[in-house]
């Protein structure tokens, strides 16, 4: 079945406490991202990465890393966690191939940052 | 820049209601447009698609016209169903980006009641 996962689905953490939200997904995409969802503001875009080894800045980076090695993987990385980034988050994966460029997402991970 | 702005919610209606959730865009070049919902608890999944002026996407019973004239793709269903609760989101595919980069809206929650 074509899909993305994301683990974990929940977390809750502390301050500080370095963490990594994984996403996988099996349809030999070259395009991944990912987003928050936060009420009354939609999705926002952090990073995305076009291959492997290559990523750029979304429209909210601040706080967050990635790094694409394998082209399947693109794990999102809080180096310094803060209450701010408490949010749903969203990985996504989509192909130019159609040239539409329609994104399929992850179930989501929500977050919680005391 | 890009941007695209939808109505307000949350929309409730009663079951067999016509709905329309109003989406415009503003954006250089010719992007595609999208309508992505979300069911509670879940990931965004796409629900149509249009690239093209004058393109109608549909699925499910809704549908949704891509009017450059107007700069919008307004999401309709004749007659909703308790079912169709969920989150709806219009997007475009940014061209300036190659196409890679999506922008949504801020969300639309519909309600409908039995």
């Amino acid at each position: 079945e074509a899909q993305v996962t994301q683990n974990p689905r929940y977390l809750i953490t502390v301050t500080g406490k370095k963490l990594t939200v994984t996403c996988s997904q099996n349809m030999n995409h070259e395009y991944m991202s990912w987003y928050r969802q936060d009420p009354g503001l939609g999705l926002r875009q952090i990073y995305y990465s076009m291959n492997v080894e290559v990523t750029d800045k979304g429209d909210v980076p601040e706080g967050y890393k990635v790094s694409r090695k394998e082209k399947r993987n693109f794990p999102l990385i809080l180096e310094s966690p803060s209450p701010n980034q408490t949010s749903l988050y969203f990985c996504a994966s989509s192909s130019p191939g159609r040239s539409s460029y329609e994104q399929y997402f992850g179930p989501g991970t929500r977050l919680t940052v005391t | 820049g890009n941007s695209v702005t939808q109505m307000e919610g949350p929309v409730t209606l009663s079951e067999e209601a016509f709905l329309t959730i109003n989406c415009t865009y503003t954006a250089t070049g010719y992007p595609s447009l999208f309508w992505y919902v979300q069911y509670p608890g879940e990931g965004l999944q796409l629900l149509l698609k249009a690239t093209k002026a004058d393109d109608k996407g549909s699925n499910k019973g809704f549908e949704a016209t891509y009017r450059k004239e107007t700069t919008s793709f307004h999401l309709e269903k004749g007659s909703v169903q308790v079912s169709d609760s969920a989150v709806y989101f219009c997007a475009l595919s940014d061209p300036t980006s190659g196409g890679f980069k999506t922008i949504f809206g801020a969300g639309t929650r519909l309600f409908v009641k039995a």
